[in-house]
């Protein structure tokens, strides 16, 4: 069964710091990875996804993420963090064909300092 | 193109009622699954639905039941409804042959 572990369920960051989020997958074939993010009482939206084309993934407000699979991890970037990146950030995985389920991290939430 | 919608947004209700929350996917979009997202559990997966027929289960009681309409709209239905029910209801459409689930603002549902 797949799984994915999200390292660390609270980042802090300054405003202007890197932000580095973790997300490591367990599964037999490199499955297609995504990352969400929620803002208090919405839905998720979708940051980037990595499905096979380049394992160098940039996605919106600025992140990117890096599919290794030597290390099966997935890890979320930013160079500099912004106020209004403050949210939970869901790393979640599925084998894709006619599987359609969703396998997500326990979530990361993510706090910026002034 | 709007994106998927949820109706109703917040409901409340008693143990032992029943519920029936909605999901409109994106136009085009014929894949509808549907999340539970709690505190304690986290994001976990309910079923999915494909020209009206679930393809997927998650692993949850049969009183958790979903359909799906010739229109691709999907409704999901709890009966006798348990304080361990509260919860987000998220539901999420995708279009065949992509990988990618756009989801909703969900449905916040509080049983008391």
């Amino acid at each position: 069964a797949q799984s994915v572990t999200q390292l660390g369920s609270h980042v802090s960051v300054s405003e202007g710091a890197l932000v580095l989020l973790r997300c490591n997958y367990s599964s037999s074939v490199p499955p297609y990875l995504f990352w969400y993010v929620q803002y208090p009482n919405q839905g998720l939206q979708l940051l980037l996804k990595y499905t096979s084309a380049a394992t160098l993934v940039k996605g919106i407000n600025g992140f990117e993420a890096e599919f290794k699979k030597s290390e099966t991890s997935f890890h979320l970037t930013k160079p500099s963090a912004h106020m209004s990146d403050a949210a939970e950030y869901f790393c979640a995985a599925t084998s894709g064909g006619s599987n359609y389920k969703l396998t997500f991290g326990k979530g990361t939430l993510l706090t910026v300092n002034p | 193109k709007a994106g998927v919608t949820q109706t109703p947004r917040y409901l409340i209700k008693t143990r032992g009622q029943q519920v029936t929350l909605s999901c409109s996917p994106i136009s085009g979009h014929r894949s509808v699954s549907w999340y539970q997202q709690t505190p304690g559990q986290g994001l976990q997966f309910l079923f999915e639905y494909f020209s009206e027929t679930q393809r997927n289960k998650g692993n949850f009681p049969g009183r958790f039941s979903g359909r799906q309409f010739s229109n691709s709209r999907s409704e999901m239905n709890v009966s006798t409804l348990e304080l361990g029910d509260s919860a987000l209801y998220l539901c999420a459409s995708s279009f065949i042959g992509e990988e990618t689930q756009y989801f909703g603002p969900g449905t916040r549902l509080l049983v008391l």
